[in-house]
Protein backbone atom coordinates (compact mmCIF):
# COMPACT_ATOMS: atom_id res chain seq x y z
CA UNK A 1 0.00 0.00 0.00
CA UNK A 2 1.16 3.37 -0.80
CA UNK A 3 1.14 6.68 1.30
CA UNK A 4 2.22 9.92 2.20
CA UNK A 5 2.78 11.75 5.42
CA UNK A 6 3.46 15.47 5.19
CA UNK A 7 5.23 16.56 7.88
CA UNK A 8 4.10 20.06 8.57
CA UNK A 9 0.62 21.18 8.81
CA UNK A 10 1.24 24.68 8.77
CA UNK A 11 3.98 26.72 7.79
CA UNK A 12 5.15 30.17 7.96
CA UNK A 13 7.92 32.27 6.06
CA UNK A 14 8.89 35.83 5.84
CA UNK A 15 8.58 37.08 2.26
CA UNK A 16 12.56 36.66 0.47
CA UNK A 17 13.23 33.69 2.68
CA UNK A 18 13.45 30.08 1.90
CA UNK A 19 10.52 27.72 1.96
CA UNK A 20 10.70 23.69 3.12
CA UNK A 21 7.82 21.64 3.16
CA UNK A 22 8.55 18.31 4.05
CA UNK A 23 7.20 15.49 2.61
CA UNK A 24 7.52 11.35 3.30
CA UNK A 25 6.34 8.28 1.28
CA UNK A 26 5.82 4.86 1.52
CA UNK A 27 5.36 3.02 -1.59
CA UNK A 28 6.15 -1.23 -2.03
CA UNK A 29 6.96 -0.22 -5.60
CA UNK A 30 8.91 2.36 -7.49
CA UNK A 31 6.87 5.25 -6.84
CA UNK A 32 6.02 8.35 -8.98
CA UNK A 33 6.09 11.13 -6.19
CA UNK A 34 4.00 14.60 -7.37
CA UNK A 35 3.38 17.84 -5.87
CA UNK A 36 0.47 20.34 -6.03
CA UNK A 37 -0.75 23.66 -4.70
CA UNK A 38 -4.09 24.66 -4.05
CA UNK A 39 -5.04 28.62 -3.68
CA UNK A 40 -8.45 29.50 -1.99
CA UNK A 41 -11.45 28.19 -4.07
CA UNK A 42 -9.37 26.59 -6.76
CA UNK A 43 -8.64 23.05 -8.41
CA UNK A 44 -4.97 21.62 -7.61
CA UNK A 45 -2.58 22.71 -10.20
CA UNK A 46 0.85 20.58 -10.41
CA UNK A 47 4.24 22.05 -9.62
CA UNK A 48 6.90 19.16 -10.25
CA UNK A 49 6.71 15.44 -10.83
CA UNK A 50 9.09 12.79 -10.46
CA UNK A 51 8.40 9.75 -12.54
CA UNK A 52 12.61 7.82 -11.84
CA UNK A 53 14.34 9.93 -13.92
CA UNK A 54 16.62 12.89 -12.18
CA UNK A 55 16.29 12.72 -8.72
CA UNK A 56 16.51 16.69 -8.50
CA UNK A 57 13.07 18.20 -9.98
CA UNK A 58 12.52 21.47 -11.10
CA UNK A 59 8.99 22.90 -11.28
CA UNK A 60 6.93 26.09 -12.01
CA UNK A 61 7.32 29.11 -10.15
CA UNK A 62 11.15 28.36 -8.74
CA UNK A 63 10.06 25.24 -7.04
CA UNK A 64 12.08 22.20 -6.77
CA UNK A 65 12.07 18.82 -4.77
CA UNK A 66 14.48 15.75 -4.59
CA UNK A 67 13.61 12.47 -4.25
CA UNK A 68 15.77 10.40 -1.67
CA UNK A 69 14.85 6.70 -1.49
CA UNK A 70 16.95 5.89 1.13
CA UNK A 71 14.86 8.76 3.41
CA UNK A 72 11.89 7.93 1.54
CA UNK A 73 11.36 11.57 1.31
CA UNK A 74 10.37 13.91 -1.04
CA UNK A 75 10.82 17.62 0.17
CA UNK A 76 9.81 20.97 -1.50
CA UNK A 77 11.54 23.83 -1.55
CA UNK A 78 12.27 27.45 -3.04
CA UNK A 79 14.79 29.61 -2.55
CA UNK A 80 13.00 32.89 -1.69
CA UNK A 81 9.24 33.30 -1.11
CA UNK A 82 6.66 35.01 -2.71
CA UNK A 83 3.63 36.17 -1.03
CA UNK A 84 1.56 34.61 -4.10
CA UNK A 85 3.21 31.50 -2.66
CA UNK A 86 0.16 31.54 0.66
CA UNK A 87 -1.62 28.76 -0.57
CA UNK A 88 -2.30 24.76 0.72
CA UNK A 89 0.45 22.30 -0.46
CA UNK A 90 0.03 18.42 -0.98
CA UNK A 91 2.44 15.92 -1.50
CA UNK A 92 0.71 12.91 -3.59
CA UNK A 93 2.50 9.40 -4.40
CA UNK A 94 1.09 6.63 -6.90
CA UNK A 95 2.29 3.69 -8.17
CA UNK A 96 1.17 0.38 -10.03
CA UNK A 97 -0.05 -1.47 -7.34
CA UNK A 98 -2.69 0.53 -6.99
CA UNK A 99 -3.36 1.15 -10.59
CA UNK A 100 -1.82 4.54 -10.32
CA UNK A 101 -4.36 6.11 -7.95
CA UNK A 102 -3.38 8.71 -6.47
CA UNK A 103 -2.69 9.25 -2.67
CA UNK A 104 -2.85 12.45 -1.46
CA UNK A 105 -0.80 13.91 2.22
CA UNK A 106 -3.28 15.91 4.59
CA UNK A 107 -1.56 19.12 3.18
CA UNK A 108 0.82 21.86 4.22
CA UNK A 109 -0.80 25.38 4.50
CA UNK A 110 2.24 27.86 3.96
CA UNK A 111 1.56 31.88 4.97
CA UNK A 112 4.07 34.63 3.75
CA UNK A 113 4.52 37.73 6.24
CA UNK A 114 5.52 40.54 4.37
CA UNK B 1 -3.50 22.05 -25.16
CA UNK B 2 -5.82 20.51 -23.18
CA UNK B 3 -8.21 21.89 -20.79
CA UNK B 4 -11.00 21.31 -18.18
CA UNK B 5 -14.19 22.41 -17.92
CA UNK B 6 -16.46 22.37 -14.54
CA UNK B 7 -19.36 23.24 -14.01
CA UNK B 8 -21.43 25.50 -11.69
CA UNK B 9 -18.24 27.20 -10.08
CA UNK B 10 -21.16 27.40 -6.83
CA UNK B 11 -23.88 25.52 -6.16
CA UNK B 12 -26.33 26.15 -3.21
CA UNK B 13 -28.83 23.26 -2.87
CA UNK B 14 -31.89 22.15 -0.42
CA UNK B 15 -31.53 18.69 1.68
CA UNK B 16 -33.65 15.93 -1.32
CA UNK B 17 -33.23 17.90 -3.79
CA UNK B 18 -31.26 16.20 -6.97
CA UNK B 19 -27.76 17.13 -8.57
CA UNK B 20 -25.99 17.19 -11.76
CA UNK B 21 -22.33 18.56 -12.06
CA UNK B 22 -20.49 18.28 -15.45
CA UNK B 23 -17.06 17.93 -16.48
CA UNK B 24 -15.48 18.12 -19.92
CA UNK B 25 -11.80 17.77 -21.14
CA UNK B 26 -10.90 19.38 -24.22
CA UNK B 27 -7.56 18.38 -26.32
CA UNK B 28 -7.16 14.80 -25.80
CA UNK B 29 -8.33 12.02 -26.50
CA UNK B 30 -9.58 8.52 -24.31
CA UNK B 31 -8.58 10.60 -20.97
CA UNK B 32 -9.17 8.50 -17.18
CA UNK B 33 -11.38 10.89 -15.55
CA UNK B 34 -11.87 10.76 -11.92
CA UNK B 35 -14.09 12.30 -8.98
CA UNK B 36 -12.87 14.22 -6.21
CA UNK B 37 -14.13 15.59 -2.78
CA UNK B 38 -12.83 17.91 -0.50
CA UNK B 39 -14.48 18.41 2.77
CA UNK B 40 -13.56 21.47 4.69
CA UNK B 41 -10.11 21.54 6.47
CA UNK B 42 -9.44 17.67 4.98
CA UNK B 43 -7.43 15.77 2.40
CA UNK B 44 -9.12 14.64 -1.28
CA UNK B 45 -11.37 11.62 -1.31
CA UNK B 46 -11.33 9.84 -4.84
CA UNK B 47 -15.13 8.96 -5.63
CA UNK B 48 -15.22 7.70 -8.75
CA UNK B 49 -12.97 6.97 -11.91
CA UNK B 50 -13.55 6.27 -15.74
CA UNK B 51 -11.35 4.75 -17.91
CA UNK B 52 -13.65 4.97 -20.61
CA UNK B 53 -17.15 4.99 -21.91
CA UNK B 54 -19.87 3.82 -19.45
CA UNK B 55 -16.89 2.42 -17.45
CA UNK B 56 -17.13 3.29 -13.92
CA UNK B 57 -15.53 2.37 -10.83
CA UNK B 58 -17.02 3.69 -7.62
CA UNK B 59 -14.57 4.40 -4.79
CA UNK B 60 -16.60 4.36 -1.56
CA UNK B 61 -20.49 3.59 -0.99
CA UNK B 62 -22.59 6.61 -0.85
CA UNK B 63 -25.38 8.81 -1.88
CA UNK B 64 -23.99 9.89 -5.45
CA UNK B 65 -23.15 8.11 -9.06
CA UNK B 66 -21.56 8.73 -12.18
CA UNK B 67 -21.50 8.75 -15.76
CA UNK B 68 -19.41 8.94 -18.86
CA UNK B 69 -21.84 9.22 -21.61
CA UNK B 70 -19.28 10.85 -23.73
CA UNK B 71 -15.29 10.35 -24.40
CA UNK B 72 -14.67 13.93 -22.44
CA UNK B 73 -17.43 14.20 -20.63
CA UNK B 74 -17.69 12.93 -17.05
CA UNK B 75 -20.99 13.32 -14.81
CA UNK B 76 -21.69 13.38 -11.13
CA UNK B 77 -25.12 13.02 -9.70
CA UNK B 78 -27.14 12.43 -6.72
CA UNK B 79 -31.21 11.64 -6.81
CA UNK B 80 -31.82 13.30 -3.22
CA UNK B 81 -28.71 15.27 -1.72
CA UNK B 82 -27.76 14.88 2.10
CA UNK B 83 -26.22 17.22 4.08
CA UNK B 84 -22.96 15.58 4.67
CA UNK B 85 -22.85 15.62 0.56
CA UNK B 86 -21.30 19.20 1.03
CA UNK B 87 -18.05 20.42 0.04
CA UNK B 88 -15.91 20.80 -2.61
CA UNK B 89 -15.56 18.82 -6.05
CA UNK B 90 -13.01 18.19 -8.33
CA UNK B 91 -13.07 16.55 -11.57
CA UNK B 92 -9.46 15.53 -12.60
CA UNK B 93 -8.01 13.56 -16.01
CA UNK B 94 -4.77 12.19 -17.24
CA UNK B 95 -3.64 9.89 -20.14
CA UNK B 96 -3.99 6.11 -19.63
CA UNK B 97 -0.47 5.74 -19.28
CA UNK B 98 0.75 4.58 -15.71
CA UNK B 99 2.75 7.28 -13.96
CA UNK B 100 1.56 10.43 -15.82
CA UNK B 101 0.07 13.29 -13.07
CA UNK B 102 -3.49 14.24 -13.01
CA UNK B 103 -5.07 17.33 -13.91
CA UNK B 104 -7.41 19.37 -11.95
CA UNK B 105 -10.83 21.26 -12.75
CA UNK B 106 -11.34 24.63 -10.75
CA UNK B 107 -14.20 22.75 -8.54
CA UNK B 108 -17.26 22.95 -7.72
CA UNK B 109 -18.36 24.41 -4.58
CA UNK B 110 -21.64 22.17 -3.13
CA UNK B 111 -23.21 23.96 -0.27
CA UNK B 112 -26.11 21.80 1.09
CA UNK B 113 -28.69 23.72 3.30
Amino acid sequence: AQSVTQLDSHVSVSEGTPVLLRCNYSSSYSPSLFWYVQHPNKGLQLLLKYTSAATLVKGINGFEAEFKKSETSFHLTKPSAHMSDAAEYFCVVSDSTNDYKLSFGAGTTVTVRA
Amino acid sequence: SQTIHQWPATLVQPVGSPLSLECTVEGTSNPNLYWYRQAAGRGLQLLFYSVGIGQISSEVPQNLSASRPQDRQFILSSKKLLLSDSGFYLCAWTTGFGNQPQHFGDGTRLSIL
